[in-house]
């Protein structure tokens, strides 16, 4: 069974300018996380969708970062514009269960 | 508000030793509890977990330990070994919010 499929892996861009951030869950996943991490520091959650609503978004940064999840399934997480101090590591994970969670390799981006 | 906290920070062990991992959490709404384990370049994994109804659960050569009382909660990895060199996370969660809390990371360095 294919895991958590997130794309980019990597991206460089240069502060004030857009980016999107690409994920896959595990098929048959209602439940879809957005974490941010910092580097040396824990996951910490921006935003979980159950099916298409989302329904925990109270630590995305809203005036900036925008998320959606198209027909329950893939989703998208964008931020415009990207300041320095959103160089992380974003995760995205998903559940079937009421709480294991099953991580992608995450994106690394970096504003310069 | 650090609702978990973990420490050490760092702990290096001499293969064959034990590894031990401690956290505490504020909030006794929380019912679940897991660790996860992150390779460099790799998205967490969830290595093993405890509902507070239990004081210890042991799986291979991971243990973890509970302390309902204390609020705290511990991880044992005997006879530790180089393919256990990694950053180990503990986190909670509650129920009716699926979310993970992560503490913040303790990075663990096996040597031969």
């Amino acid at each position: 069974e294919a895991g958590v499929v997130q794309s980019p892996r990597y991206k460089i861009i240069e502060k004030k300018q857009p980016v999107a951030f690409w994920c896959n869950p595990i098929s048959g996943h209602n439940t879809l996380y957005w974490y941010r991490q910092n580097l040396g520091q824990g996951p910490e959650l921006l935003i979980r969708y159950e099916n298409e609503e989302a329904v925990d978004d109270s630590q995305l940064p809203k005036d900036r970062f925008s998320a959606e999840r198209l027909k329950g399934v893939d989703s998208t997480l964008k931020i415009q514009p990207a300041e320095l101090g959103d160089s992380a590591v974003y995760l995205c994970a998903s559940s079937q269960t009421q709480t294991e969670a099953f991580f992608g390799q995450g994106t690394r981006l970096t504003v310069v | 508000q650090q609702q978990v906290k973990q420490s050490p920070q760092s702990l290096i062990v001499q293969k064959g030793g034990i590894s031990i991992i401690n956290c505490a959490y504020e909030n006794t709404a929380f019912d679940y509890f897991p660790w996860y384990q992150q390779f460099p370049g790799k998205g967490p994994a969830l290595l093993i977990a405890i509902r507070p109804d239990v004081s210890e659960k042991k799986e291979g050569r991971f243990t973890i330990s509970f302390n309902k009382s204390a609020k705290q909660f511990s991880l044992h990895i005997m006879d530790s070994q180089p393919g256990d060199s990694a950053t180990y996370f503990c986190a909670a969660s509650k129920a009716g919010r699926r979310a993970l809390t992560f503490g913040s990371g303790t990075r663990l360095q096996v040597q031969p």
